[in-house]
């Protein structure tokens, strides 16, 4: 089984600042199939990125996602209030499963 | 749009039985393949189970194998899981999801673009 481990598990920030979030697989995540998810409290995920990159319909473009291997990143520019929430990666190589989550919340 | 909604939830002891359901709308859900994800309160994800367009494979996380049945009604639109011998590790809430990828010998490639608000399961005496 891959784990995936996210980092940090909680980032403070003010609206308008720059994010990036930690995605780290225990193995190679090959085809780079790997997807990133926001939650915010009481609703369900909602699909950001998918195959390490490609922004998933109607995700804005401060939106991005990048790496490969066992290293992933997903970049958020210019924070609107909406962004705080908790983010979740997952990969889709081998079997199915998700990193515990990082929250950014309001400072 | 795409609709997932989910019903069933609800308190069971401990070795007790549930059965979910999720009413798929927007789509040609015959065409999709479709996963049952759960949260336990205040956690993370856990991957529940997938069930192929067809309903011909199912995969199961090992947690569940032998305890829960996915399968799908392709005429009515129908998602459902049931789940037997229940535990209080099964606590959480369940989404149905639409998954997109393709089934790759004995595992699913999948990610998940549309997710529905979840069912409610807490298992408890």
């Amino acid at each position: 089984e891959i784990v995936l481990t996210q980092s940090p598990g909680t980032l403070s920030l003010s609206p308008g600042e720059s994010v990036t979030l930690s995605c780290r697989a225990s193995q190679t995540v090959s085809t780079n199939y790997l997807a990133w998810y926001q939650q915010t409290p009481g609703q369900a995920p909602r699909l950001l990125i998918y195959d390490a990159s490609r922004r998933a319909t109607g995700i804005p473009d401060r939106f991005s996602g990048s790496g490969s291997g066992t290293d992933f990143t997903l970049t958020i520019s210019r924070l609107e209030p909406e962004d705080f929430a908790v983010y979740f990666c997952q990969q889709y190589a081998t079997s199915l499963t998700f990193g515990q989550g990082t929250k950014v919340e309001i400072k | 749009e795409v609709q997932l909604v989910e019903s069933g939830g609800g308190l069971v002891k401990p070795g007790g039985s549930l059965r979910l359901s999720c009413a798929a709308t927007g789509f040609t859900f015959n065409s999709y393949h479709m996963t049952w994800v759960r949260q336990a309160p205040g956690k993370g994800l856990e991957w529940v189970s997938s069930i192929s367009s067809s309903g011909s494979y199912i995969f199961y996380v090992d947690s569940v194998k032998g305890r829960f049945t996915t399968s799908r009604d392709n005429a009515e639109n129908f998602l459902h899981l049931q789940m037997d011998s229940l535990t209080a590790e099964d606590t959480g809430l369940y989404f149905c999801t639409r998954a997109r990828g393709y089934v790759s010998g004995p595992q699913p490639i999948f990610y998940f673009d549309h997710w529905g608000r979840g069912a409610l399961v807490t298992v408890s005496s």
